[in-house]
Order: structure tokens, then C-alpha cells, then sequence
């Protein structure tokens, strides 16, 4: 079964509308999370990197005030794209750290957002 | 910089073999790993080579070599649900994973 759950897995809404992405590990302690974006036919993008209890790290050329992640307990990681655009459509994608080195990222199944 | 070469798309055969080759430049390496991506899914976990050699799951069998910084996804018997993206990665010297942007596998009867 799914380790590491995401929801919503599709949004359609209008511009200017915020979003929020949940994502749950539901059989184990997440201290740290990732967050990332994947364009059609493009690979995975680092988007920020979610602690427990702290501020998130985000990549360069990643809008923090955009794209705001709360970690606020060690089985959630929420994601809310403020204010989105047609140009925030994309497929997100979060997974949990494991710790262990064999397998180092349990995936959620992912969120296909799309501003109209 | 960072870097994971792997070819944008390959094409092959019900019931073959494929090769799919990855090649990396990174500060350190703690593992190189294939996932296999279908469209608008997550990827999933396919293997992991943190020493050189092969290793084989089933159909599907992965190499390393740590020297060359090389590794490839050998995959046996083709079928069809085997058309996907398939991800190189490999985890630096800081624990993170720098991922390589995909072989486009298209698998013909």
C-alpha cells in the first residue's frame, strides 16, 4: 500500500485562486520532505525542501512567497500555490525522506494542477 | 556543476532486450537509482547500485560503474506496459537526489 499519501491528485480552478497540496506519510516519521514540479516531458525539479518545525529550503529561482510550505507535524507537509497562474500548471509531486539509503524517497502519487 | 546524462527516447520491440545507458557528473556519490516513471504518475523504485557490478530483479537488471560514472537499466523480455519514463539518479555527497531528465521508453508489438 501507499506510503506516503497526496491529495488532491487533480485541481482545475481559475486564476487567481490558492491551492493547497497535502502531503501525509502514513506509516512512518517524515522529518524532512521535498517538494517538486514536473513539466511535460521533463524530469523532476527540486522545488523546497520541507523540515519539521522550521523554515523550508527553497531552490534557487523558486518564489517562497509563491509557493508556501508548512511542515507542521512529522506526517504532514502542506504546499499552497498563492494566487495561481496559468503558468503554475504543472504536475507536483512531494516524497518523504526515509533515512534509508537503499531506498532514500517514499513518493506521493502526485497533483495535476491546472489554472484556467 | 551537476550532471546525469541519459538519451531523451528510445524505441524497441515486444519480448527484446533494451539498454538504457545514464552517465553522471555529481560532487560525490552515496547511490545511483532507476525509476521508472509512467505518464502523470510518480515514479517508482526500480533499483538501487551503490557498488560496482549487476543487479538483477527479475526482468530488470542494473549496473554500476562507480569509476566511469556509468550505469545502465537493462530490461529482458520487453513488454508492453514497460513503455514509460525511465529515471536515472544518484544521491551526492549531501544525501540529495540529482535526477537525470528521463529515457522515454516506447515499447512496439
Amino acid at each position: 500500500g501507499a506510503v506516503v499519501s497526496q491529495h488532491p491528485s487533480r485541481v482545475i480552478c481559475k486564476s487567481g485562486t490558492s491551492v493547497k497540496i497535502e502531503c501525509r506519510s502514513l506509516d512512518f516519521q517524515a522529518t524532512t520532505m521535498f517538494w517538486y514540479r514536473q513539466f511535460p516531458k521533463q524530469s523532476l525539479m527540486l522545488m523546497a525542501t520541507s523540515n519539521e518545525g522550521s523554515k523550508a529550503t527553497y531552490e534557487q529561482g523558486v518564489e517562497k512567497d509563491k509557493f508556501l510550505i508548512n511542515h507542521a507535524s512529522l506526517t504532514l507537509s502542506t504546499l499552497t500555490v498563492t494566487s495561481a497562474h496559468p503558468e503554475d500548471s504543472s504536475f507536483y509531486i512531494c516524497s518523504a525522506l526515509t533515512g534509508l539509503e537503499s531506498q532514500p524517497q517514499h513518493f506521493g502519487d502526485g497533483t495535476r494542477l491546472s489554472i484556467l | 556543476g551537476q550532471n546525469i546524462d541519459q538519451p531523451t527516447e528510445m524505441t524497441a520491440t515486444e519480448g527484446a532486450i533494451v539498454q538504457i545507458n545514464c552517465t553522471y557528473q555529481t560532487s560525490g556519490f552515496n547511490g545511483l537509482f532507476w525509476y521508472q516513471q509512467h505518464a502523470g504518475e510518480a515514479p517508482t523504485f526500480l533499483s538501487y547500485n551503490v557498488l560496482d557490478g549487476l543487479e538483477e530483479k527479475g526482468r530488470f537488471s542494473s549496473f554500476l560503474s562507480r569509476s566511469k560514472g556509468y550505469s545502465y537499466l537493462l530490461l529482458k523480455e520487453l513488454q508492453m506496459k514497460d513503455s514509460a519514463s525511465y529515471l536515472c539518479a544518484v544521491l551526492d555527497s549531501n544525501y540529495q537526489l540529482i535526477w537525470g531528465a528521463g529515457t522515454k521508453l516506447i515499447i512496439k508489438p
